[in-house]
């Protein structure tokens, strides 16, 4: 089974200032990868999704991911944050066959004004 | 647009009790999956179906059963709920490109 792991379950960043949150995954053979965002009482919603087409995907609000094979990582970048980034965030990995979806913990990330 | 609709955002329930949770999608999709978000611990799968009256377990299927008669609507039973299952219950569906939607969730409260 996959397992994912999501370093920092709390992040705090200035308003302006670099996101980066962590995800590595445990896998030989390269899945599919996920960054979903929970906004307060709501269900996930996709932020962006890797597929093999490329190894920097670029998501919605201005969010992107790299994927690097050699580190089993897919971090989660945005270049300034703003203070709608605040939410939280999950990597979840899924393998090419079958139906199963592996999430991470999740990352809490407070955007300070 | 996509949409996953749970019944219900909030329940109190008693110990004891059966418990429905419905979800609906609008979307067509085989494959719906329950999940229960609990903080720490991410998302954890209960049950998921891939198609009518189809059923598969998850990670933590142990109090719980699910029912799917028809392709639209997928529910998640608590027999008898206890205290451990207050939590937060998600309902998702996947698309064709293994993406999924979910529902706004229903929060728990077993008493």
């Amino acid at each position: 089974a996959q397992s994912v792991t999501q370093l920092g379950s709390h992040v705090s960043v200035s308003e302006g200032a670099l996101v980066l949150l962590r995800c590595n995954y445990s896998s030989s053979v390269p899945p599919y990868l996920f960054w979903y965002v929970q906004y307060p009482n709501q269900g996930l919603q996709l932020l962006l999704k890797y597929t093999s087409a490329a190894t920097l995907v670029k998501g919605i609000n201005g969010f992107e991911a790299e994927f690097k094979k050699s580190e089993t990582s897919f971090h989660l970048t945005k270049p300034s944050a703003h203070m709608s980034d605040a939410a939280e965030y999950f990597c979840a990995v899924s393998e090419n066959t079958g139906n199963q979806f592996y999430f991470g913990t999740g990352t809490s990330l407070t955007v300070i004004p | 647009d996509v949409k996953v609709t749970q019944s219900s955002r909030y329940l109190v329930k008693r110990t004891g009790e059966k418990v429905f949770l419905e979800c609906v999608q609008d979307m067509d999709h085989e494959n719906m999956f329950w999940y229960r978000q609990d903080p720490g611990l991410g998302l954890r799968l209960i049950y998921f179906s891939y198609d009518v009256k189809m059923k598969e377990k998850g990670d933590i299927p142990e109090g719980y059963s699910v029912s799917r008669e028809k392709k639209e609507r997928f529910s998640l039973i608590l027999e008898s709920a206890s205290t451990n299952q207050t939590s937060m219950y998600l309902c998702a569906s996947r698309d064709p490109w293994d993406i999924q939607y979910f529902g706004a969730g229903t929060r728990l409260s077993v008493l």
